[in-house]
């Protein structure tokens, strides 16, 4: 299957900065990306879906301005968490979802710890 | 509305034992179905899927899942568990524009 990586895989920040996180798909060109945010204990919950050289499209609920996505490339996808507070942190997992040659499976990042102080 | 159901929030098997965990879907169409698992800290690493053909799909690991239609069921199975299964598994169903819809999630657990 494909190869995602992600960068960082953890981070601490204090309240009222921004933090920026990488999503690689590293052995092909991924047009769809997928960011989830997991609680602990809980499933994957979808935020957006991130096109490239498109804007991302959000889900329901979830603040476009607070979470930008950037899609600018085939291989790279960025969530930046805008003036992180507190209850941002969380489990943030990116995916990629595979051309025809993936049978359009979505194959996962190892995911993101963000700590917001 | 699309759904999954994963009735199991913990099961706990013997090392060696079999396996199976269950997992209910709701979908108009044909379902593309995944099974995922992740392990603590972990991203989720595909263990099989069915998008269509023979029904009972072998996967990574020893796993395998059969597709019941009339059940509208994907479970996941394994003969003889190893204490490395330990983890969480995802059942999902494949949505419109690719996204995926997880079910809760099942934690197994292996005992010695």
């Amino acid at each position: 299957g494909a190869v995602v990586s992600q960068h960082p895989s953890r981070v601490i920040c204090k309240s009222g900065t921004s933090v920026k996180i990488e999503c690689r798909s590293l052995d092909f060109q991924a047009t769809t990306m997928f960011w989830y945010r997991q609680f602990p204990k809980q499933s994957l919950m979808l935020m957006a879906t991130s096109n490239e050289g498109s804007k991302a499209t959000y889900e329901q609920g979830v603040e476009k301005d607070k979470f930008l996505i950037n899609h600018a490339s085939l291989t790279l996808s960025t969530l930046t968490v805008t003036s992180a507070h507190p209850e941002d942190s969380s489990f943030y997992i990116c995916s990629v979802k595979g051309g025809a040659q993936y049978q359009e499976t979505q194959y996962f990042g190892p995911g993101t710890r963000l700590l917001v102080l | 509305a699309q759904s999954v159901t994963q009735p199991d929030i913990h099961i706990t098997v013997s090392e060696g034992a079999s396996l199976e965990l269950r997992c209910n879907y709701s979908y108009g169409a044909t379902p593309y179905l995944f099974w995922y698992v992740q392990s603590p800290g972990q991203g989720l690493q595909l263990l099989l899927k069915y998008f269509s053909g023979d029904t009972l799909v072998q996967g990574i690991k020893g796993f395998e899942a059969e597709f019941k239609r009339s059940q509208s069921s994907f479970n996941l199975r394994k003969p003889s568990v190893h204490w490395s299964d330990a983890a969480e598994y995802f059942c999902a169903v494949g949505g419109q524009g690719g996204k995926l819809i997880f079910g809760q999630g099942t934690e197994l657990s292996v005992k010695p």
